[in-house]
């Protein structure tokens, strides 16, 4: 079935650096735009950046900008986060996320940001304390 | 990238129908009809509910719909039952390929 299996958590420094993975089955993963959100412990969901299907495009929340690294890896149907200068507040669950194909304005059927996160993995907890 | 704004809470009995809103800004929710919504129960990954405004993905009951006017977006749950208790987050494109999601809500079945 279709799914996404996150793994690369655990307990990092401060400062530390961290790198996530997320295996993706059941679907083609070329085909589709992939992002990793993550949700603090108690809090609300946070987008944390977007690739698109061919690593032609990135983008970044501005709180992780410049510290992590969105990747892929077609050919092994897999998705990354480099997780660089860890800091405390960037403790949370990380999910990877799928983003489903839409209708643009000009009624073209495609993949992209706008389309909403319609497969999500379990996720993984990323922990940044001393 | 300002979180789109959420009642912390809203609740209902058996059968009611309650309305969550999603309030943002023309950067985001009234620019683009582009918002969903996801449903998360404790310690699980958020489901999608709704996408695009108002469509439903396969398996999702008729029970949820979605609406927007100008830069509030809603959430209704009709009918509501006791395994509709959740958090619900909406969630907006914002342009320039970014998205934002709101702080949450959690609904509580009585």
């Amino acid at each position: 079935q279709v799914q996404l299996v996150e793994s690369g958590g655990g307990l990092v420094k401060p400062g530390g650096s961290l790198r996530l993975s997320c295996a993706a089955s059941g679907f083609t993963f070329s085909d589709y735009y992939m992002s990793w959100i993550r949700q603090a412990p108690g809090k609300g969901l946070e987008w944390v950046s977007y690739i698109s299907s061919s690593s032609s495009y990135t983008n970044y929340a501005d709180s992780v900008k410049g510290r992590f690294t969105i990747s892929r890896d077609n050919a092994k149907n897999s998705l990354y986060l480099q997780m660089n200068s860890l800091r405390a507040e960037d403790t949370a669950v990380y999910y990877c996320a799928r983003a489903r194909y839409y209708y643009d304005s000009s009624g073209y059927y495609t993949t992209g940001p706008p389309g909403a996160f319609d497969i999500w993995g379990q996720g993984t907890m990323v922990t940044v304390s001393s | 990238q300002s979180a789109l704004t959420q009642p912390r809470s809203v609740s209902g009995s058996p059968g009611q129908s309650v309305t969550i809103s999603c309030t943002g800004t023309s950067s985001d929710v009234g620019g683009y009809n582009y918002v969903s919504w996801y449903q998360q129960h404790p310690g699980k990954a958020p489901k999608l509910m709704i996408y695009d405004v108002s469509k439903r993905p396969s398996g999702v009951p008729d029970r949820f719909s979605g609406s927007k006017s100008g830069n509030t977006a809603s959430l209704t749950i009709s009918g509501l039952q006791a395994e509709d208790e959740a958090d619900y987050y909406c969630c907006s494109y914002a342009g320039s390929y970014t998205s934002v999601f709101g702080g949450g809500t959690k609904l509580t079945v009585l």
